[in-house]
């Protein structure tokens, strides 16, 4: 059964600074990986897609990567800022064609 | 761009009252889903629907129906409803099926508390 695990799960960091967030998943046979963003009560609102083929992808100053065989994928955030704040999700499309979502990370940004 | 659209955002209900659901997105998608996001648990799919005519059982069905009514609306029904069906529900659609590669694009929740 897929699982997937996001750790850490709250991260505080001061404006500016560059972090990476981590996703982990234990079976690498998935059609894709999304990170979403998901800020308080609200909807998720996706943010890359990652299709298996690929290593990254890149939106602004977004990239998140891809290591199917370590079963692993990061989202780095460069010069962050307090509108960053949001937890952020990982999900993985599996064979089966579930989504299955890690816990999330929740991330504050301070100024 | 209204994407996807969930009612009612909030709703109280007493053990044992039914009630449903509504989605509608207006992306011209093929796939609907249902999730529940609890604390601690994350985000778990209770139903989807492939295409328009199509159904099926997600992680977590039980206590639950849904209705595939055209391309645009998936509604979510809770015929009994019990105290841990208290969670926030999303919906969400994708273009492509659910064994596909499609984005998946949600709406903003409907906030549901059994008494």
């Amino acid at each position: 059964k897929q699982e997937v695990t996001q750790i850490p799960a709250a991260l505080s960091v001061p404006e500016g600074e560059n972090l990476v967030l981590n996703c982990s998943f234990t079976d690498s046979a998935i059609y894709n990986l999304q990170w979403f963003r998901q800020d308080p009560g609200k909807g998720l609102t996706s943010l890359l897609l990652i299709q298996s083929s690929q290593r990254e992808q890149t939106s602004g100053r977004l990239n998140a990567s891809l290591d199917k065989s370590s079963g692993r994928s990061t989202l780095y955030i460069a010069a962050s800022q307090p509108g960053d704040s949001a937890t952020y999700l990982c999900a993985v499309k599996g064979s089966q064609g579930n989504l299955i979502f890690g816990k999330g990370t929740k991330l504050s940004v301070k100024p | 761009n209204a994407g996807v659209t969930q009612t009612p955002k909030f709703q109280v209900l007493k053990t044992g009252q039914s009630m449903t659901l509504q989605c509608a997105q207006d992306m011209n998608h093929n796939s609907m889903y249902w999730y529940r996001q609890d604390p601690g648990m994350g985000l778990r799919l209770i139903y989807y629907s492939a295409s328009e005519g199509t159904t099926d059982k997600g992680e977590v069905p039980n206590g639950y129906n849904v209705s595939r009514l055209n391309k645009r609306e998936f509604s979510l029904r809770l015929e009994s409803a019990a105290p841990s069906q208290t969670s926030v529900y999303f919906c969400a659609s994708s273009e492509v099926p659910a064994g596909g590669l499609g984005e998946l694009f949600f709406g903003e929740g409907s906030r549901l508390t059994v008494l």
